[in-house]
């Protein structure tokens, strides 16, 4: 069975930072590009960050470039968010997810959430 | 960086109804786009990858078309169950990814 589950989330002040994990399992994750994908409360979802396989390739949303870093560890099938810089409009409730690359595999962990307040 | 615009941002229906959500795309994908439909407190599901492949599991009533620039998703009947976010996603160039901004169905 497929797994992606998020730690991480919680309360954090304007300006400081915060570490989200993800631990995959049930799939061979390190054949896949992973990402972040992000649902801000009433707002539709936003694509956050990607990296790919071997790591030679990583992305970010306009949004978060330069406070956000992506990471992933194949040995310990696990996926990294770094977020540092965190302003209000970063709340959100932050998912995991092995999305689909052009074919049925599509897996989604049930989110961390990020709430970015003083 | 390539932009998805769908419409209608919401749309009201009722069971039985026939529904169509379109999605353009700034640029050509081919047929890179997928269809998610989100529902409150769950994860989003996937309908349809690569245009127009239905997700296993996933109702026939569901259906994708388009290439290029323009897509759209189809509900050939309207189901209680139905009535959700719907999200277009083009994966044109991984891992750099791109939602619409959504179409929420609700009941009329």
């Amino acid at each position: 069975e497929v797994q992606l589950v998020e730690s991480g989330g919680g309360l954090v002040q304007p300006g400081r930072s915060l570490r989200l994990s993800c631990a995959a399992s049930g799939f061979t994750f390190d054949g896949y590009a992973m990402h972040w994908v992000r649902q801000a409360p009433g707002k539709g979802l936003e694509w956050v960050s990607g990296i790919s396989w071997d790591i030679t390739i990583i992305d970010y949303a306009d949004s978060v470039k330069g406070r956000f870093t992506i990471s992933r560890d194949n040995a310990k099938n696990s996926l990294y968010l770094q977020m540092n810089s965190l302003r209000p409009d970063d709340t959100a409730l932050y998912y995991c997810a092995k999305l689909t690359d052009g074919g049925p595999e599509d897996y989604w962990g049930q989110g961390t959430l990020v709430t970015v307040s003083s | 960086d390539i932009q998805m615009t769908q419409s209608p941002s919401s749309l009201s229906a009722s069971v039985g109804d026939r529904v169509t959500i379109t999605c353009r795309a700034s640029q050509s994908i081919r047929s890179y786009l997928n269809w998610y439909q989100h529902k409150p407190g769950k994860a989003p599901k996937l309908l349809i990858f690569a245009a127009s492949s239905l997700q296993s599991g996933v109702p026939s009533r569901f259906s994708g078309s388009g290439s290029g620039t323009d897509f759209t998703l189809t509900i050939s009947s309207l189901q209680p169950e139905d009535f959700a976010t719907y999200y277009c996603q083009q994966s044109y160039r991984p891992p750099s990814i791109t939602f619409g901004q959504g179409t929420r169905l609700e009941i009329k």
